[in-house]
């Protein structure tokens, strides 16, 4: 089973709203990612958790706030977004086993719309 | 610097012809990997493929067939008889040469079948 799945499926939002976008994976994966695209553009790479730990931050702003409770869930806060941050999030996990680059699986993505 | 290039941003093709999709990539690594991702309209993200660098056979999977060539650092895509479910956006992406844990996309082919 390969699945990743993402809630919610569409989110609209005001400035200063917070809100959480989750992700989840049953597969025993170690390695957890956020990407953002834009419409018409390959997925930006947002962060990456490894074995729970943040490794990679893209110099996003801090009003994305990421937290890995678990090796299977992993979330994003979002709080006093703009209307540009509206974009398709998607959440990947790959097995994480540090010496080579393995397949990331990809969730359904969460539509986000910030008014 | 490494890069993945998609040259075709957009093609359309009538339902039952074959169509290639092309990816040229650069990169200093010797030992890398590479993948096809494809993009319904629904957005997820489907992983097709991954190949090592080392592995130069060609790969089959039904109607999907992948050429491996180094010589030129390409690695396209073929759909043979194609559908109107092909019709997506298809990404093809390279391993990070600094870290195991990213992977770059090409700016993605987008294919139209047409009934």
């Amino acid at each position: 089973d390969t699945e990743v799945t993402q809630t919610p499926k569409h989110l609209v939002m005001g400035m200063t709203n917070k809100k959480s976008l989750k992700c989840e994976q049953h597969m025993g994966h170690r390695a957890m990612y956020w990407y953002k695209q834009k419409a018409k553009k390959p997925p930006e790479l947002m962060f990456v958790y490894s074995y729970e730990k943040l490794s990679i931050n893209e110099s996003v702003p801090s009003r994305f706030s990421p937290e890995c409770p678990n090796s299977s869930l992993l979330n994003l806060h979002l709080h006093a977004l703009q209307p540009e941050d509206s974009a398709l999030y998607l959440c990947a996990s790959s097995t994480g086993t540090g010496y080579r680059t393995d397949t990331q699986y990809f969730g359904p993505g969460t539509r986000l719309t910030v008014l | 610097a490494q890069k993945v290039t998609q040259a075709q941003t957009e093609i359309s093709v009538v339902e039952k012809e074959d169509v290639t999709l092309d990816c040229v990539y650069e990169t200093r690594d010797t030992t890398y990997y590479l993948f096809w991702y494809k993009q319904p309209p629904s957005g997820e993200l489907v992983f097709l493929i991954r190949r090592n660098s080392f592995d130069e056979q060609n790969e089959i999977s039904g109607r999907y067939s992948w050429n491996f060539q180094k010589s030129t650092s390409s690695f396209n895509f073929t759909i043979t008889a194609s559908q109107v479910v092909d019709s997506a956006v298809y990404f093809c992406a390279l391993s990070d040469q600094e870290r195991d844990d990213k992977i770059i996309f090409g700016k993605g082919t987008r294919l139209h079948i047409l009934p």
